[in-house]
Parts: C-alpha cells; sequence; structure tokens
C-alpha cells in the first residue's frame, strides 16, 4: 500500500523567507503528484500538481522539485507571506484515481 | 448552491448511535472520496465511489457504510458510532477529465463529528 512520508510537521518562517516541505514515496505506476492547501475550518485545495516528466514545476512564488530516483518531491514558498499560514498536504498517486496524502505540514509565517 | 457541501458541518452524538454525514455535489463528477482527518495521521481515504452504485473500501472502512444510488450524493453512515470515530470528515470529488491538472480533487468544507 502506498505511503507518504511528509516533513516536517511544523514550520515557523519569517515573512520574506522560503519555506520548504518535503515528501517521499513508495512505487507508483501512475504520475501525478499534487499538493494540496487547507486554511482553518476549510476543505483542502489543490495548489499546484506536476507530472514527473519535468522535474520542476513552478506557478507564481510556489515550485514544486521532482526527483523520480530517489522518489521524493518537495515544495518550496518563495517571499512567504502570512497569508501563506496554511496545512500543507503532499499526495502521491495510489490509483490513476486515489491518492494517499501525507501527514501534513503546519507552516506558519511571522511578520 | 454549485459546488461540493456537506451537512451537518458539526455533530456531537454518543457512543453506539448511528450518524449519517451528508455529501452533495453539483458537478456530475464521477468520482466521491470520503475522508477523514487527524492530527498526525493527514487525511485517510474511507471509502470511494468510482460511480452511481460502484462502491470500494479505502484505507479505514472498518465501521463505516456508504450507497450511492445518485451521481449527486454519497452518505457517509457509522452504523454504530465509537469514540475513535470522532474527527473531521471531508467529502471529495473528482471528474473524469478533471481539469488541466487531470486528477483534481474538489474537497468539501468538512463536517466535525464528536463521539462522547
Amino acid at each position: 500500500q502506498q505511503q507518504v512520508k511528509q516533513s516536517p510537521q511544523s514550520l515557523i518562517v519569517q515573512k520574506g523567507g522560503i519555506s520548504i516541505i518535503n515528501c517521499a514515496y513508495e512505487n507508483t505506476a501512475f504520475d501525478y503528484f499534487p499538493w494540496y492547501q487547507q486554511f482553518p475550518g476549510k476543505g483542502p485545495a489543490l495548489l499546484i500538481a506536476i507530472r514527473p516528466d519535468v522535474s520542476e514545476k513552478k506557478e507564481g512564488r510556489f515550485t514544486i522539485s521532482f526527483n523520480k530516483s530517489a522518489k521524493q518531491f518537495s515544495l518550496h514558498i518563495m517571499d512567504s507571506q502570512p497569508g501563506d499560514s496554511a496545512t500543507y498536504f503532499c499526495a502521491a498517486p495510489r490509483t490513476a484515481s486515489k491518492l494517499t496524502f501525507g501527514t501534513g505540514t503546519r507552516l506558519q509565517v511571522t511578520l | 448552491d454549485a459546488g461540493i457541501t456537506q451537512s451537518p458541518r458539526y455533530k456531537i452524538t454518543e457512543t453506539g448511535r448511528q450518524v449519517t454525514l451528508m455529501c452533495h455535489q453539483t458537478w456530475s463528477h464521477s468520482y466521491m472520496f470520503w475522508y477523514r482527518q487527524d492530527l498526525g495521521h493527514g487525511l485517510r481515504l474511507i471509502y470511494y465511489s468510482a460511480a452511481a452504485d460502484i462502491t470500494d473500501k479505502g484505507e479505514v472502512p472498518d465501521g463505516y457504510v456508504v450507497s450511492r444510488s445518485k451521481t449527486e450524493n454519497f452518505p457517509l453512515t457509522l452504523e454504530s458510532a465509537t469514540r475513535s470515530q470522532t474527527s473531521v470528515y471531508f467529502c471529495a470529488s473528482m471528474g473524469l477529465q478533471s481539469t488541466l491538472y487531470g486528477n483534481e480533487q474538489f474537497f468539501g468544507p468538512g463536517t466535525r463529528l464528536t463521539v462522547l
């Protein structure tokens, strides 16, 4: 069964700094690796996703870096803002339609 | 309302009682999912459904029952609630050809369930 290890569990970053969250997955035959963002009291929402035919995907201040040989991928948030304070989940595909989520990282961006 | 909704948003019940959590989506998405969110465990899949009348177990199905007689509804029932089922429950849906990313799941706002 697919397992996804996510670290760190929590992260405090100063405004303007770089937030980095890491995930490692087990073997999968599928090729879709998303990151979800969740604000308190809300459901998770897709933030950014990557297919591993590329090693990096960038959308604004958010970048996914993907290392297929190491089975690892990470989320980088550049110029972190207080509005980025949320819980972030990585996920790896278990099947074509099912995901296994990491345990989550609570990010706090301080002024 | 358009999108995916869950009801109730908050529920307190007692051990042994039956509880049903509702999920409704307006997109006619084929896939629907139920997750529970617990600190230290992230989101764990309870049950999912690929279409009306097609359901299957996820990672943690014990103590839960689902049905899907209509595409838009996917209720989750706790037949005899236990304290270990205290959690936040999220419903999600996904279309066959969802988005640019292909596999985006859209989550509801969640139901916070407390079992006393």
